[in-house]
């Protein structure tokens, strides 16, 4: 029962660089999505989706890209990190369309980038 | 767009007492869900409680309730004989309904610490 799994836990990236961060679920969720968490600013959404082949982009999206090519994966790519970048970053995944179904969120990543 | 506010970024209260975390909303939106979570320092979310905005009654789960004033748009918290393990970030989030999944918003997130 692994529900969502993000990968990796931790990452230290250089200025410039790129990397892409996982995240899987099993339960069938078509809805998908990224935040990122920094002190005094809560939970910010970076992008989400609502199905394969869809993806949208929410509050903070610059920066970063998504794809959804199956059901239970939904990466993100940072293309060239900047230090504005350190950041948690959690997935989180839910069923589309029914009533008050929660929000599931992985354990977390947390990159620093320097 | 919706926004969550909530005004105490930091709280404390003595293991076995009350405490209530606050919580306001601003939406046009008549239907919605409104969610308490909690973030102990092992960084996992966890979902404390949930509240539809068509039912009138509070929430209650164990030792934790809401206040759910939808005229106020207020959304408060009550933890009931504070544990230790209580101590964690409290964020409150808001969800429209009825228009398949539409994002959480957050709000920045209150600190409870659980002094023994």
């Amino acid at each position: 029962n692994a529900g969502v799994t993000q990968t990796p836990k931790f990452q230290v990236l250089k200025t410039g660089q790129s990397m892409t961060l996982q995240c899987a679920q099993d339960m069938n969720h078509e809805y998908m999505s990224w935040y990122r968490q920094d002190p005094g600013m809560g939970l910010r959404l970076i992008h989400y989706s609502v199905g394969a082949g869809i993806t949208d982009q929410g509050e903070v999206p610059n920066g970063y890209n998504v794809s959804r090519s199956t059901t239970e994966d939904f990466p993100l790519r940072l293309l060239s990190a900047a230090p504005s970048q350190t950041s948690v970053y959690f997935c989180a995944s839910s069923y589309v369309g029914v009533r008050d179904s929660p929000l599931h969120f992985g354990n977390g990543t947390r990159l620093t980038v320097t | 767009a919706q926004t969550v506010t909530q005004s105490q970024p930091e709280m404390s209260v003595q293991e076995a007492e009350t405490v209530t975390l606050s919580c306001t909303y601003d939406t046009s939106e008549s239907n919605y869900y409104l969610f308490w979570y909690k973030q102990p320092p092992s960084r996992q979310m966890i979902l404390v409680i949930r509240q539809e905005a068509y039912k009138q009654q509070n929430a209650t789960e164990n030792r934790f309730s809401v206040n759910f004033q939808k005229a106020a748009k207020s959304f408060s918290l009550k933890i009931s004989d504070s544990q230790l393990g209580d101590t964690a970030m409290y964020f409150c989030a808001f969800m429209k309904a009825n228009s398949g999944n539409t994002p959480l918003v957050f709000g920045k997130g209150t600190r409870l610490s659980v002094i023994a």
